[in-house]
């Protein structure tokens, strides 16, 4: 299985500030014949289910804000949240599924400092 | 809308069974993979199984084979997770999720139902 990995665990940030969150994978999840990254990037909020923000390492889902990015490729990743808003704070979570099982981070906690 | 609402979690005894099912409304549910994640505090988020559009490919992580079986009725736009011989260590909150393919993000999650395993 690949084993995806997070940093860092917990991460407290300004308002307007940028957030940054690693992922780093155990095998590399870049597709040769399409290069695509099959990474994802999935935000939860207290008592709600996790919710897509990023796929394909770098393609925003539709609604998602555009201070959101994603980036990286092979085996580290980065999300990026470029200025803070406080309805940011959550759990964001990394996940591959370039092999079954899919699997996810562990997760980082976001929080405002 | 997509929306996609699961039912059947509860408390269960060690060795039992319990049945979850996750109604899909808003979309073609019969052209999409669906698949079943959990969520613990300890061990976060993990897939469980998922199944193809016409339930003729199922694939399920190492810890629940042959306890486990995902299913799916596409005339009743549903989908199954029958879970027997549990055991405390599947004490999870459980989310159906639809794919759009069996090599894609989940792009849709229902609300979860909590399934607790104790006696």
């Amino acid at each position: 299985d690949i084993v995806m990995t997070q940093s860092p665990d917990s991460l407290a940030v300004s308002l307007g500030e940028r957030a940054t969150i690693n992922c780093k994978s155990s095998r590399s999840v870049l597709y040769s014949s399409n290069n695509k990254n099959y990474l994802a990037w999935y935000q939860q909020k207290p008592g709600q289910p996790p919710k897509l923000l990023i796929y394909w390492a770098s393609t925003r889902e539709s609604g998602v804000p555009d201070r959101f990015s994603g980036s990286g490729s092979g085996t580290d990743f980065t999300l990026t949240i470029s200025s803070l808003q406080a309805e940011d704070v959550a759990v964001y979570y990394c996940q591959q599924y370039y092999s079954t099982p899919p699997t996810f981070g562990q997760g980082t906690r976001l929080e405002i400092k | 809308e997509v929306q996609l609402v699961e039912s059947g979690g509860g408390l269960v005894q060690p060795g039992g069974s319990l049945r979850l099912s996750c109604a899909a409304s808003g979309f073609t549910f019969s052209s999409y993979w669906m698949s079943w994640v959990r969520q613990t505090p300890g061990k976060g988020l993990e897939w469980v199984a998922n199944i193809k559009q016409d339930g003729g490919e199922k694939y399920y992580v190492d810890s629940v084979k042959g306890r486990f079986t995902i299913s799916r009725d596409n005339a009743k736009n549903s989908l199954y997770l029958q879970m027997n011989s549990l055991r405390a260590e599947d004490t999870a909150v459980y989310f159906c999720a639809r794919d759009s393919g069996r090599y894609d993000p989940f792009d849709y999650w229902g609300q979860g139902t909590l399934v607790t395993v104790s006696s």
